[in-house]
């Protein structure tokens, strides 16, 4: 059972707004990662973590931000929202191991910008 | 360019039956193949996975079968259940890499 969570589950705000999506795990997972789903669409990597202190930006080019200052924790910031956020934003985590590595995924948090 | 296609958007099975979810890929070098369910509005749910070193494996209802020469995977899930509906999204991983690359997922519908 994957023990991920992200907060908050559903945003709704207006154009211009600074936002952070939380995103903690408690399986002690190095790797972290953020994904952008639309509907109908594949996930999009955006951004990924190593451990602490390491951050790389993912295939799909994205205005947000991440920081990994404790391993448990990988928040994902918006200084400023635009309509074109409107997605849905999906945590992940995985261990560095012998075999090649599953991704466990959070709840996800669905985002509407007006 | 989708490395990762999954062709069918949308299959309708009735309970009971066998579903059969395709996914096709592009690129030789991925060598470990993901399925994942996910519901509306949630996040996505591992399914089951296989390595290419197999062919196939088995999981309770669920089974994936890998063809490499077709670069083709399969999931089975045999019987199906009205609890099976939902989106399934194939993955692929080459070693090395942290990135999974998905297919844009087939939507399944277990009719009662």
């Amino acid at each position: 059972e994957a023990d991920i969570y992200q907060t908050p589950r559903y945003l709704v705000i207006g154009t211009g707004k600074k936002i952070t999506l939380e995103c903690s795990q408690t399986m002690g997972h190095d790797k972290m990662y953020w994904y952008q789903q639309d509907p109908g669409m594949e996930l999009h990597l955006i951004h990924y973590s190593y451990g602490v202190n390491s951050t790389e930006k993912g295939d799909l080019s994205s205005e947000s931000t991440v920081s990994r200052i404790r391993t448990e924790h990988f928040p994902l910031t918006l200084e400023s929202a635009r309509p074109s956020h409107t997605s849905q934003y999906l945590c992940a985590s995985s261990r560095t191991g012998k075999y090649q590595e599953t991704q466990y995924f959070g709840p996800g948090t669905r985002l509407l910008v007006l | 360019d989708q490395q990762v296609k999954q062709n069918s958007p949308s299959l309708s099975v009735q309970e009971g039956r066998i579903s059969i979810l395709n996914c096709d890929y592009t690129n030789s070098m991925f060598d470990y193949f993901l399925w994942y369910k996910k519901y509306p509005a949630e996040g996505p749910t591992f399914l089951i996975s296989i390595s290419s070193i197999k062919d196939k494996n088995e999981d309770g209802r669920f089974t994936v079968f890998l063809n490499k020469s077709a670069k083709h995977l399969s999931l089975h899930i045999v019987p199906s259940q009205p609890g099976d509906s939902a989106v399934y999204f194939c993955a692929a991983n080459k070693r090395g890499s942290e990135k999974l690359v998905f297919g844009k997922g087939t939507k399944l519908t277990v009719n009662p």
